[in-house]
């Protein structure tokens, strides 16, 4: 049973937006999780979006913006790309070794 | 810029030890801006975090996988171990060494991944 729930699919038009969502069935989402968003594309490893709930790094896409809404994290993706089709993880710690990965969110961008 | 080049065995049999390493290049593996971990990835589904190791020696695991996992600083080679004994068919995976900041557990910057198989 996953502990971090993110939707299995979605879909997004080319220049639109989308939010991709993070949650926990312990309870809700906040800052002191920590939540990080990475990218996966087809056999590549996975590419760091968002540390922190909202810090990005020098390489993520000005697009791309992390926050915490409704007790969720969320990946919002402003002006959405063909290039920006690929599997989302987000990832949440609990403290300690009590970290999980969300199950992932296959983005189409069409 | 940190880069992460892991290596492994490819293929190994049930119950056989796994040891993967991860030459770390940009920074000193006893460094105190990172601690260094490992995430797994079976075929075709999603991320499992393995565990970390920081430069003090602390090193949490994931709690299904601890009573067979070492995780370790290997700081004349600048590089991470990983090993995991009586391994199993759902041990096949492709497998990431990386390096997070702060105490998330999470990583900032990624190796390309190794493949292993178990299978008899």
């Amino acid at each position: 049973q996953s502990v971090v729930i993110q939707e299995p699919s979605l879909t997004v038009s080319p220049g639109g937006t989308v939010t991709l969502t993070c949650a926990s069935t312990i309870g809700p989402v906040t800052s002191a999780h920590y939540a990080h968003w990475f990218q996966q594309k087809p056999g590549q490893a996975p590419r760091t979006l968002i540390y922190n709930t909202y810090d990005k790094h020098s390489w993520t896409p000005a697009r791309f913006s992390g926050s915490v809404r409704e007790a969720k994290a969320a990946l919002t993706l402003s002006g959405a790309q063909p290039e920006d089709e690929a599997d989302y993880y987000c990832f949440l710690s609990y403290g300690g070794p009590h970290v999980h990965f969300g199950g992932g969110t296959k983005l189409t961008v069409l | 810029q940190l880069t992460l080049q892991e290596s492994g065995p490819g293929l190994l049999k049930p119950l056989e030890t796994l040891s993967l390493t991860c030459i770390v290049s940009g920074d000193s593996i006893t460094s105190r801006n990172y601690y260094w971990g490992w995430v797994r990835q079976p075929p075709g589904k999603g991320l499992e975090w393995i565990g970390s190791v920081d430069y003090s020696g602390n090193a949490p695991y994931n709690v299904s996988l601890q009573s067979r996992l070492t995780i370790s600083l290997e700081t004349p080679r600048n590089q991470l171990s990983l090993k995991l004994t009586s391994v199993v068919s759902s041990d096949t995976a492709t497998y990431y060494c990386g390096a997070g900041r702060g105490g998330s557990g999470a990583f900032d910057f990624w190796g390309r991944g190794t493949t292993v198989v178990v299978s008899s």
